[in-house]
């Protein structure tokens, strides 16, 4: 059981738009703690997404973004590709365990 | 570029002590704000924090593993590492080593490529 729900799946067809929740807790983002995204390839290291919410790193396209509201987040993701087929994790920090949390992950479908 | 490689035995006998290591390249493990994860991940679930070092040996750890984790840090090597011990089968995963910020919420923007422990008899 995660401390982050996800949703465990989500598919949509090439070039639509598709977006993956995040729920938390007080303890988390609802405390006001960011989120951060990371995209995982199976048998490849994760690579970060979206960090602190809605920036993205250099050299991921702007097709992803995230949101953050009250003890939820987002990551929208438009014009699917089928390379964006993946497992996508959101993360935050939690002060009750005083560390690091994840979601349980989603996986995305590319129909 | 910052590079991150795991090293250890694929398997584990039960009640035993899993040890791993991490190689840090291209960048200094005592660099500030900086900090270092090992995150694992079961088969067919989902990443879970394991804990953090700090270059000063500080350590933070997820308390459903505290009693069993134990990380350090050796600045000479350019390395940390990671002792679970007495593991069960439920243990068996892929351990990645990693680098987060120390604020932020610790996002983690370098990973090791991962490696796959078993414990079995």
């Amino acid at each position: 059981q995660s401390v982050l729900t996800q949703p465990p799946s989500v598919s949509g067809a090439p070039g639509q738009r598709v977006t993956i929740s995040c729920t938390g807790s007080t303890s988390n983002i609802g405390a006001g703690y960011d989120v951060h995204w990371y995209q995982h390839l199976p048998g490849t290291a994760p690579k970060l997404l979206i960090y602190t919410n809605i920036n993205r790193p250099s050299g991921v396209p702007d097709r992803f973004s995230g949101s953050k509201s009250g003890t939820s987040a987002s990551l929208a993701i438009t014009g699917l590709q089928a390379e964006d087929e993946a497992d996508y994790y959101c993360q935050s920090y939690d002060s009750g365990l005083s560390g690091a949390v994840f979601g349980g992950g989603t996986k995305l479908t590319v129909l | 570029q910052l590079q991150l490689q795991e090293s250890g035995p694929g398997l584990v006998k039960p009640s035993e002590t899993l040890s791993l290591t991490c190689t840090v390249s291209g960048g200094s493990i005592s660099s500030s704000n900086y900090y270092w994860a090992w995150i694992r991940q079961p088969p067919g679930k989902g990443l879970e924090w394991i804990g953090t070092v700090y270059y000063t040996g500080t350590t933070y750890y997820n308390p459903s593993l505290k009693s069993r984790v134990t990380m350090s840090v050796d600045t000479s090597k350019n390395q940390f590492s990671l002792n679970l011990s007495s593991v069960t089968a439920a243990d068996t995963a892929v351990y990645y080593c990693a680098r987060h910020r120390g604020s932020n919420s610790w996002p983690v923007d370098y990973w090791g490529l991962g490696t796959l422990v078993t414990v079995s008899p």
